[in-house]
């Protein structure tokens, strides 16, 4: 049982590198979305999608840009990194809005 | 804006004591209302959901309430064990967000 993957599990990154973040999920659950986590910051929403081929914007969106092709994919790219963006990210999803949300594993980015 | 309160941030108790961690939110319009558990370097582990007709829930030695008009959720595990020692985030779930606290971090001395 897989559940979420997120790949990879960790790098470090150039400033000014683009950098795709991947995610898969094999529930077949239409929601999905990132996060990143910071201390002292908590989790905080960065992009969501309801269904495939529909995403929309979180909390932080700035300087990060999604794709919901099917319904398994959620990549997370960044443009263009900048050191803000170092951080935890976790991929998650759910069924619906109203029913139980996973989590991956997280990808520790750090970016010099 | 919802904010999500978690209180206290830390707290340690001896083996075989009764946990009690707290969760408040502002605004009482929610869909439902999930727990979770972060253990250090790794992702979150889904523990309760709550949905928002829903007084409480129960999953093991953990039983989760929740009162919607007063905003509050409590979860409390029974009979601790050194095994609980993690941090747990509770969230509650508006349409496609799901607002988190900080944590709470409990460490369960043996």
């Amino acid at each position: 049982i897989a559940g979420i993957t997120q790949a990879p599990t960790s790098q470090i990154l150039a400033a000014g590198r683009r950098m795709t973040l991947r995610c898969t999920q094999d529930m077949r659950h239409n929601a999905m979305y990132w996060y990143r986590q910071d201390l002292g910051l908590g989790l905080r929403l960065i992009h969501y999608s309801n269904t495939a081929g529909t995403t929309g914007k979180g909390e932080v969106p700035d300087g990060y840009s999604v794709s919901r092709a099917n319904t398994d994919d959620f990549p997370l790219t960044l443009a263009s990194a900048v050191p803000s963006q170092t951080s935890v990210y976790f991929c998650a999803s759910s069924g619906g809005f109203n029913t139980e949300a996973f989590f991956g594993q997280g990808t520790r980015l750090t970016v010099v | 804006k919802q904010e999500v309160t978690q209180i206290p941030a830390a707290l340690s108790v001896p083996e075989g004591e009764n946990l009690v961690l707290n969760c408040s939110f502002t605004d009482s319009a929610i869909y439902n209302l999930q727990w979770f558990r972060q253990d250090p370097g790794k992702g979150l582990t889904s523990l309760l959901l709550i949905q928002s007709s829903q007084r409480e829930q129960t999953s093991g030695r953990l039983n989760a309430s929740l009162d919607k008009s007063s905003g509050r959720s409590t979860l409390y595990i029974a009979a601790s064990q050194p095994g609980d020692s993690a941090t747990y985030l509770c969230a509650v779930r508006v349409d496609y967000k799901l607002s988190f606290g900080a944590g709470t971090t409990v460490t369960v001395r043996a």
